[in-house]
């Protein structure tokens, strides 16, 4: 079955620096794996998805994530934060079948500080 | 256009009650899923229609769980006798269609609170 780990609870990086958000997953084929960030009050919002082709992806708000199929990983990452990227992310990947719908990790709390 | 919206934003409850979730899809969007999530916890699956059929129930945690849709247009999710495990934030999403290749598009939320 599919599942999504996230092993970071919470994050806190300085404006400006990098960020790194950990993504693992559990799936017998090629996955369709999506990070989606969800400001407070706000549904969520999809920032980058994977489906196959360039393990690269890039994403909105400046976002990108690279797929390792060895490490069965899907790491988010920026190269300087701003402080408007505080929020909650989550990485997902696709049931492919019967419902398609998303598997979701328990997510990773990102707090900028200035 | 408009996005995805959910009615009320807030719902607070007391054990025992019975409380209806809406959700309003994006107008074409032929998909549309329900998920929980609790306080600390990932977004959890709980049904999807197609259209107004629901092909997949396996997620509605209890028989206290149900939801409808009129055709391709508004759902409602219902939860009778509410306890109080059952307050989390209900998420309603849509799609175009029943593929992960369409993104699905989430409304804000309802916060549900039993007391």
């Amino acid at each position: 079955a599919q599942s999504v780990t996230q092993p970071d609870i919470h994050i806190t990086v300085s404006e400006g620096a990098s960020l790194e958000l950990r993504c693992n997953y559990s799936y017998g084929a090629t996955p369709y794996l999506f990070w989606y960030v969800q400001s407070p009050g706000q549904g969520l919002q999809l920032l980058l998805k994977y489906f196959s082709g360039d393990t690269l992806v890039q994403g909105i708000k400046g976002f990108e994530a690279e797929f390792k199929r060895s490490q069965s990983s899907f790491n988010l990452r920026k190269p300087s934060v701003h402080w408007s990227d505080a929020a909650e992310y989550f990485c997902a990947v696709a049931a492919l079948t019967g419902a398609n719908n998303l598997f979701f990790g328990t997510g990773t709390r990102l707090t900028v500080i200035p | 256009g408009a996005g995805v919206s959910q009615s009320p934003s807030n719902k607070v409850t007391e054990k025992g009650k019975d409380v209806e979730l809406r959700c309003d899809p994006i107008s074409g969007h032929t998909a549309l899923y329900w998920y929980r999530q609790r306080l600390g916890q990932g977004l959890e699956f709980l049904i999807y229609f197609q259209g107004n059929s629901a092909p997949d129930k396996s997620g509605l945690p209890s028989d206290r769980f149900s939801a409808e849709r009129t055709g391709e247009s508004v759902s409602t999710l219902t939860i009778q006798r509410t306890q109080q495990e059952d307050s989390a934030v209900y998420l309603c999403a849509s799609s175009l269609w029943e593929s992960s290749y369409n993104e699905q598009f989430f409304g804000p939320g309802t916060r549900l609170t039993v007391l």
